[in-house]
């Protein structure tokens, strides 16, 4: 079975400019997060989506951040404009269908590395 | 407000030795408790999850126990090797206004050949 696939892994940018970052989750996979996490520290949940709609967003800079899942399958992120402190990985991460909305084992995928210069 | 902590932040292990990385949480009503391995550059990969009804799981040379009225978990790792090294995340699942997630910083582990 394919894992989740991110794309770009890497990105260098200057403040002030526009990023986006793609997701392509498991296959049958109806659960999918956006994480960001800055170096040293855990993931943060930025967004999780069911299916193609928003379950969570609390935690999203929603001034610069935004996010969609198009067709409930792929994902994308975009951060406009970008700040210093947008530098981080962001991590996709996908879960299969449980019981009432409630998530399991959730699968990684290998993340976008952004620095913002 | 739910919060995670991991001890120690940073570990350092001659090859062979048994130990005990330790997670502790500050809401006991949780849904389940994972453990993820994440090697420098890559995503996260699941170790072990514990359901709120259970008390331990193995896998391999892993154990992971859940003592949720303390609000603690620990993942012990058996006769350490180099290729143990890593940092290991513990997450908690739990519910409140709909299902979340939140990480812990992590502990790096690394063993010495």
């Amino acid at each position: 079975e394919a894992g989740v696939a991110q794309s770009p892994r890497y990105k260098i940018i200057e403040k002030r400019q526009s990023v986006a970052f793609w997701c392509n989750p498991i296959s049958g996979h109806a659960t999918l997060y956006w994480y960001q996490q800055i170096l040293g520290q855990g993931p943060k949940l930025l967004i999780q989506f069911q299916n193609n709609g928003v379950v969570d967003d609390s935690q999203l800079p929603k001034d610069r951040f935004s996010a969609e899942r198009l067709k409930g399958v792929d994902s994308t992120l975009k951060i406009q404009p970008a700040k210093l402190e947008d530098s981080a990985v962001y991590l996709c991460a996908s879960s299969p269908p449980g019981l009432a909305g409630r998530t399991d084992t959730q699968y990684f995928g290998p993340g976008t590395r952004l620095t913002v210069l | 407000k739910q919060e995670v902590t991991q001890i120690p932040a940073a570990l350092s292990v001659p090859e062979g030795e048994n130990l005990v990385l330790n997670c502790s949480f500050t809401d006991s009503a949780i849904y389940n408790l994972q453990w993820f391995r994440q090697d420098p550059g890559k995503g996260l990969t699941s170790l072990l999850l514990i359901q709120s009804s259970q008390r331990e799981q193995t896998s391999g040379r892993l154990n992971a126990s859940l003592d949720k009225s303390s609000g603690r978990s620990t993942l012990y790792i058996a006769a350490s090797q180099p290729g143990d090294s890593a940092t290991y995340l513990c997450a908690v699942g739990y519910y409140t206004g709909g299902f979340k997630t939140i990480f812990g910083a992590g502990t790096r582990l690394f063993v010495k050949a």
